[in-house]
């Protein structure tokens, strides 16, 4: 039972490149999200997915897309790469919503030069 | 704008002595609080939960208080070991999980 995987674990862009993040989930879970982590800033969501098929942006979505077309996996997807976007991206998953505990994954530490 | 603040960054407390990590929060909606505990180079991992019909939820050497009225909660952390070293996440449920910045507490020896 591995839990919350993502891949990859390091990753450096350049400028304008895109690249997609997986996140894989074996325990059977509705929820799955998507956080970013900054210095000082805490978690921030960038999107979620109660279900296979369906998305939903969070708190700071933009130049991010999502896909879940499996239920065990959630996409996220950066088309065209800035430096703001530099950070740790950590994916989670719960069984249910919001009350219902959320598993991390180990996180995936991106760099845009 | 944050609704969940943890307004130390950091904590100190020597190895046996209790940690106190406090948050407080902004939106009287908020119903269910939980804190994460995150260690370098690791995802956060669930530590303790309380919901807002309780004031008060023990699990071991940590407890969690909540103060409705104040809108504030605190993490106590009795007695407070070396490995309990790491960064402290408060968060508040809404339709998704609202993170405060965290607090980093070191036990030292």
């Amino acid at each position: 039972n591995a839990g919350v995987t993502q891949t990859p674990k390091f990753r450096v862009l350049k400028t304008g490149q895109s690249m997609t993040l997986l996140c894989a989930q074996d325990m059977n879970h509705e929820y799955m999200y998507w956080y970013r982590q900054d210095p000082g800033m805490g978690l921030r969501l960038i999107h979620y997915s109660v279900g296979e098929g369906t998305t939903a942006k969070g708190e700071v979505p933009d130049g991010y897309n999502v896909s879940r077309l499996k239920k065990q996996n959630f996409l996220l997807g950066l088309e065209s790469a800035a430096p703001s976007q530099t950070s740790v991206y950590f994916c989670a998953s719960s069984l249910a919503g919001s009350t219902d505990t959320q598993y991390f994954g180990p996180g995936t530490r991106l760099t845009v030069l | 704008d944050q609704q969940v603040k943890q307004n130390s960054p950091s904590l100190s407390v020597q190895e046996g002595r209790i940690s106190i990590l406090n948050c407080d929060y902004t939106n009287s909606m908020f119903d269910y609080f939980l804190w994460y505990k995150k260690y370098p180079a690791e995802g956060p991992t669930f530590l303790i939960s309380i919901s807002s019909i309780k004031d008060k939820n023990e699990d071991g050497r940590f407890t969690v208080f909540l103060n409705k009225s104040a809108k504030h909660l605190s993490l106590h952390i009795v007695p407070s070991q070396p490995g309990d070293s790491a960064v402290y996440f408060c968060a508040a449920s809404g339709y998704a999980l609202n993170f405060g910045k965290g607090t980093s507490l070191l036990v030292t020896p």
